[in-house]
C-alpha cells in the first residue's frame, strides 16, 4: 500500500520567509511524528501527534515552529521567518496507535530537504 | 543521562566479520524496542523489532537485557551493503512518544 509521503521533496527559501512542509501519513495511522536531521547528525524530535490527544510539542526549537494535523490525517509543519540554521532534512513518520504498553514501528517519509539562503 | 544512548562509532569491520552494537536506555518502564537502519541521505527504515526472548532475522540477531537496560544488535558475516547507521528506538507505550538514539555508524570494508 501507499507509504508516508512528504512534499515538497526539496525547498529553497530566502532567510526570513515562511515555509510549509506537508506530510501524508499511512492511512489508519493515528500517530504522527516530525523530526529534523542536519547533515551528519542524529534525528531531532520536533512534535508528536497521537489521535485526538494534545500534541507533544516538547521538541519544537522555537516559537517560529508550529505544526497542525487536520482531521487526524495530513499534517503541516510551518516555519516562520526562516533562519539559515533551519536548513536540514525534515522527516515525518507515522505508526499505528499504541496498544497498551506496546508501541508499533514507525514508517518514515522520504523527507523534505530545506535550504535557507 | 540521555534517555537512549549509543556509541556513535564508526565501527570499521572487514567483510565477513561479526559485529555487535549495544544501546542503553534509562527508563526501566520502557516496553518497546526496535532497530532501524539509515543509509546516507535516506530516511530510516525498520530493520527489526526486539522481543523479550530475543529474535533473529537471517544474519541479524537482536536481544534485550532488561536487568541492565540495554538492547543489542549482532550482525554476522558482514556484507558491504550492511554499511549504514544503525539507530535504536525505545518506547514506553501508552501515548508517549518513542525515542531514537543518535545512531552507530558501521562501515564494512572489502
Amino acid at each position: 500500500g501507499a507509504g508516508v509521503s512528504q512534499s515538497p521533496s526539496n525547498k529553497v527559501t530566502e532567510k526570513g520567509k515562511d515555509v510549509e512542509l506537508r506530510c501524508d501519513p499511512i492511512s489508519g495511522h493515528t500517530a504522527l511524528y516530525w523530526y529534523r536531521q542536519s547533515l551528519g547528525q542524529g534525528l531531532e524530535f520536533l512534535i508528536y501527534f497521537q489521535g485526538n490527544s494534545a500534541p507533544d510539542k516538547s521538541g519544537l526549537p522555537s516559537d517560529r515552529f508550529s505544526a497542525e494535523r487536520t482531521g487526524g490525517s495530513v499534517s503541516t509543519l510551518t516555519i516562520q521567518r526562516t533562519q539559515q540554521e533551519d536548513s536540514a532534512v525534515y522527516l515525518c513518520a507515522s505508526s499505528s496507535p499504541p496498544r497498551g504498553q506496546v508501541n508499533y514501528e514507525q514508517y518514515f517519509g522520504p523527507g523534505t530537504r530545506l535550504t535557507v539562503t | 543521562r540521555k534517555e537512549v544512548e549509543q556509541d556513535p562509532g564508526p565501527f570499521n569491520v572487514p567483510e565477513g566479520a561479526t559485529v555487535a552494537f549495544n544501546c542503553t536506555y534509562s527508563n526501566s518502564a520502557s516496553q518497546s524496542f526496535f532497530w532501524y537502519r539509515q543509509d546516507c541521505r535516506k530516511e530510516p527504515k525498520l530493520l527489526m523489532s526486539v522481543y523479550s526472548s530475543g529474535n533473529e532475522d537471517g544474519r541479524f540477531t537482536a536481544q534485550l537485557n532488561r536487568a541492565s537496560q540495554y538492547i543489542s544488535l549482532l550482525i554476522r558475516d558482514s556484507k558491504l551493503s550492511d554499511s549504514a547507521t544503525y539507530l535504536c528506538v525505545v518506547g514506553r507505550g501508552g501515548y508517549q512518544k518513542v525515542t531514537f538514539g543518535t545512531g552507530t555508524k558501521l562501515q564494512v570494508i572489502p
